[in-house]
């Protein structure tokens, strides 16, 4: 299968700051991403998505950034709270395709 | 959002037993699911795409005929764990296309199964 494995980088941030988790995909031909959050010993759960015809969106306290040039993706999060902490996947798709690719994930510990 | 389950949540198994694990839309109907395994501390990794009415596409380095997978409707996926090993100690995640996710793939995903062989 694909996919990365390694052992989870760490984000460790205070209660009320901001968080930004990154990451970097692999396929230039993927045109949909998606951050899920994975709390222990659950499945992943859908935060937000963003498809590559923009370069930003906006949820409820979360903002999704892309930029194609470079391939990266990154995860706001806005006044982290104790409820945030989990492992957060980046994924990536793209059109037609049947396959959805995780990224290797950041843990974030959120300090209260 | 739309509803996947999974049966069991856990199972312990001596080795060489198979273990059969399934997947649930409760309130679509989904032509597709896909089956993921992780490993601790780890992403998720594509095993296979469960199809209604066909075979399963597998991933590169799957054994499709250690890990059988069964859609033989629109609401059930299972996968088979067959002659199971330590090795095969994973949690097992399911996920359903939305049936709005034909161009871009959007998934529900299932709570996962904790597969424990002794």
């Amino acid at each position: 299968g694909e996919s990365v494995g390694l052992h989870l980088p760490t984000l460790s941030v205070q209660e009320g700051d901001n968080s930004i988790i990154n990451c970097a995909y692999s396929n230039s031909a993927s045109d949909y991403f998606i951050w899920y959050k994975q709390e222990s010993g659950k499945g992943p759960q859908f935060i937000i998505d963003i498809r590559s015809n923009m370069d930003k969106r906006q949820g409820q306290r979360v903002t999704v950034l892309l930029n194609k040039t470079v391939k990266h993706l990154s995860l706001q999060i806005a006044a982290t709270q104790p409820g945030d902490s989990a492992v957060y996947f980046c994924a990536e798709s793209y059109t037609g395709g049947f396959k959805t690719i995780f990224g290797a994930g950041t843990r974030l510990f959120v300090k209260a | 959002g739309a509803v996947v389950s999974q049966h069991p949540s856990w199972v312990i198994c001596k080795s060489g037993t198979s273990v059969k694990i399934e997947c649930r839309s409760l309130d679509f109907q989904a032509t597709t699911m896909f089956w993921y395994r992780q490993f601790p501390k780890q992403s998720l990794m594509l095993m296979a795409t469960s199809n209604e009415g066909s075979k399963a596409t597998y991933e590169q380095g799957v054994e499709k005929d250690k890990f059988l997978i069964n859609h033989a409707s629109l609401t059930l996926s299972t996968l088979t764990v067959t002659s199971a090993h330590p090795e095969d100690s994973s949690f097992y995640i399911c996920s359903a296309r939305a049936p709005s996710g034909e161009v871009y793939n959007e998934q529900f995903f299932g709570p996962g199964t904790r597969l424990t062989v002794l």
